[in-house]
């Protein structure tokens, strides 16, 4: 059964900093893997995708990279702001299912500080 | 842009009565999903629709059913609401096309059943 976890479960910058979250999975039979940010109280958006045959994915400050053989997704802020805090997520869709089922992960809550 | 929307965002109903969430997506995709989302357990399907009245159980259809009636509607139903269904509720949709699809979520409705 894949799971997805996430650390560190929270994380508090200062502004500027470049940061790393972590994301990882058990079983590398994905399509894709997908990362979400959720403000407090809202629904998901989804910030980047990446297939099983991609290794990254960038998005403005975002990058994301994919190592399906050791079950692991890194999602690098570059200069982060007071507005980038908010829950980020992963999830991942396995083989397995017969239909678009995502696993996701509990999130990581970041904040940065002015 | 893909637009999820769902007709509460919050709700507070009474144990036993029956409820509806309603969720509506204008970008024609075939998926729909309902998701429940609860503090240190993440994001769980609930339920999955590929077509028009298709559908197929998540992880947890316990006490909950669906409708879909028409492509963009996409319904969840609680029989006779209980406590432990207090939860934010998430839908979310995306195009058919086997497993390299993105799914796109709404702003969540936050149930408080008493």
């Amino acid at each position: 059964k894949q799971e997805v976890t996430q650390i560190p479960a929270a994380l508090s910058v200062p502004e500027g900093e470049n940061l790393v979250l972590n994301c990882s999975f058990t079983d590398s039979a994905i399509y894709n893997l997908q990362w979400f940010r959720q403000d407090p109280g809202k629904g998901l958006t989804s910030l980047l995708l990446i297939q099983s045959s991609q290794r990254e994915q960038t998005s403005g400050r975002l990058n994301a990279s994919l190592d399906k053989s050791s079950g692991r997704s890194t999602l690098y802020i570059a200069a982060s702001q007071p507005g980038d805090s908010a829950t980020y997520l992963c999830a991942v869709r396995p083989y397995d299912t017969g239909f678009q089922k995502l696993v996701f992960g509990t999130g990581t809550r970041l904040l940065v500080s002015p | 842009d893909v637009k999820v929307t769902q007709s509460s965002r919050y709700l507070v109903k009474r144990t036993g009565e029956k409820v509806f969430l309603e969720c509506v997506q204008d970008m024609d995709h075939e998926n729909m999903f309902w998701y429940r989302q609860d503090p240190g357990l993440g994001l769980r399907l609930i339920y999955f629709s590929y077509d028009v009245k298709m559908k197929e159980k998540g992880d947890i259809p316990e006490g909950y059913s669906v409708s879909r009636e028409k492509k963009e509607r996409f319904s969840l139903i609680l029989e006779s609401a209980s406590t432990n269904q207090t939860s934010m509720y998430l839908c979310a949709s995306s195009p058919a096309s086997g497993g390299a699809t993105e799914q796109f979520f709404g702003p969540g409705t936050r149930l408080t059943v008493l």
